[in-house]
């Protein structure tokens, strides 16, 4: 079967700039999650959607990323304006079960230098 | 507040020695336990699954026990290869999500 599908995998902007990474998870998993994983430390998780529902965004910087997972498929998640400080690799997963309570799938991530 | 401990951060043996890997984590109010895999430049690979009412998995060479009330897990890794050299993290499943330790480095040398 198909894996997770990221695109880019790579992108380099300046600050202030926006940027979107674009997800497609693996055909029949209802819960999509993004993570963000800065250099030397774990996934941490920014959102997480089942069908086209947000389950858990409490850690998602919210003045300045945004998400969506239009028709509970495809998901994009948007920064704007960027900061330094988000330079990390985007990482996107989906699982049959919400809540980490199965196997998460990852796709490759998007690396994101913010210069 | 949930926080995983991985043990050590980075760790290099010789082909064909056998190691354990730990992970730590603060609240037992775990509904499962994972170990991925991530390879340089790639995504996380999920290695084994432990639910909160089993004690291990095994896969292969691999090996992984879960002690929920002490808190513990550990990966074993028999006749490690250069094949296994990547970073190992451990996770927890606690609320709505997966919370992940900084990973453990391993580095098989032929």
């Amino acid at each position: 079967e198909a894996g997770v599908a990221q695109s880019p995998r790579y992108k380099i902007i300046e600050k202030r700039q926006s940027v979107a990474f674009w997800c497609n998870p693996i055909s029949g998993h209802a819960t999509l999650y993004w993570y963000q994983q800065i250099l030397g430390q774990g996934p941490k998780l920014l959102i997480q959607f089942q069908n086209n529902g947000v389950v858990d965004d409490s850690q998602l910087p919210k003045d300045r990323f945004s998400a969506e997972r239009l028709k509970g498929v495809d998901s994009t998640l948007k920064i704007q304006p960027a900061k330094l400080e988000d330079s990390a690799v985007y990482l996107c997963a989906s699982s049959f079960l919400a809540g980490g309570r199965d196997t998460q799938y990852f796709g490759p991530g998007t690396r994101l230098t913010v210069l | 507040k949930q926080e995983v401990t991985q043990i050590p951060a980075a760790l290099s043996v010789p082909e064909g020695e056998n190691l354990v890997l730990n992970c730590s984590f603060t609240d037992s109010a775990i509904y499962n336990l994972q170990w991925f895999r991530q390879d340089p430049g790639k995504g996380l690979t999920s290695l084994l699954l432990i639910q909160s009412s089993q004690r291990e998995q095994t896969s292969g060479r691999l090996n992984a026990s879960l002690d929920k009330s002490s808190g513990r897990s550990t990966l074993y890794i028999a006749a490690s290869q250069p094949g296994d050299s990547a970073t190992y993290l451990c996770a927890v499943g606690a609320g709505t999500a997966l919370i992940f330790g900084k990973g453990t480095t391993l580095s098989v040398s032929s």
